[in-house]
């Protein structure tokens, strides 16, 4: 699985997007980019994933470069349950394991 | 559904010891997985089985580790002879096949080893 690096920390304000970045430059034609959090004690949660096109649920919504080497995801009205560790992982779409790096510890504040 | 469940949630054991944790995936679920985290850093993959065949191990679970998933349903992590570098939170995830793309996690099982 391709490699990707995330800055380890961002603050946002309550009600404001938060916009988290991913690099992962060495990202092959197969593989997907998904996103997990963490909220503190908790088991990681999924929060969306895509291919090359844009995606948005209910969560969030996932921007992908064109050139697929990087992505941002973007929570559009960040509330205080958002702290959390958002992580960027990029797996073959049919494979078994998630590779997790360190993540981004975001920090939303009032 | 009340999600994956994860029991003990903690357990503290003294060097040596072994312990066994268990693992209830959310049903119709064929795939189980396991994964350890220490302390600042991401979970690292251990182990996943589909139904009850255990499919990848991670060179991380050395062969003081074992996992069973017997009739495809819960699944346990035994640990022998436990070392104080076994110290982290243990997490299982499940997922359907059919889907392949979202895993769900538990609560995971904090074992400290003293």
């Amino acid at each position: 699985d391709a490699k990707t690096t995330q800055p380890p920390s961002m603050d946002c304000a309550e009600g404001r997007a938060a916009n988290l970045p991913c690099n992962h430059s060495t990202i092959s034609g197969n593989e997907y980019v998904y996103w997990y959090r963490q909220i503190h004690s908790q088991g990681p949660q999924y929060i969306i994933h895509g291919l090359k096109n844009n995606e948005t649920n209910e969560m969030a919504s996932l921007i992908i470069t064109e050139d697929r080497k990087s992505s941002t995801l973007i929570l559009p009205h960040a509330t205080l349950r958002d702290t959390a560790v958002y992580y960027c992982i990029v797996r073959v779409g049919t494979a078994s394991k998630l590779t997790f790096g360190t993540g981004t510890r975001l920090q939303v504040t009032l | 559904d009340t999600g994956v469940s994860q029991d003990p949630r903690h357990k503290i054991t003294k060097r040596g010891q072994n312990v066994t944790f268990r693992c209830d995936p959310i049903s119709e679920h064929n795939r189980l997985y396991w994964y350890r985290q220490t302390l600042g850093q991401g979970p690292e993959f251990l182990t996943y089985f589909q139904n009850e065949a255990q499919l990848e191990k991670s060179r991380l679970l050395s062969d003081r580790f074992s996992a069973e998933r017997p009739k495809g349903s819960f699944s346990t992590l035994e640990i022998q002879r436990t070392e104080q570098g076994d110290s982290a939170m243990y997490l299982c995830a499940s997922s359907l096949s059919l889907q392949g793309y979202e895993q769900y996690f538990g609560p995971g099982t904090r074992l400290t080893v003293t």
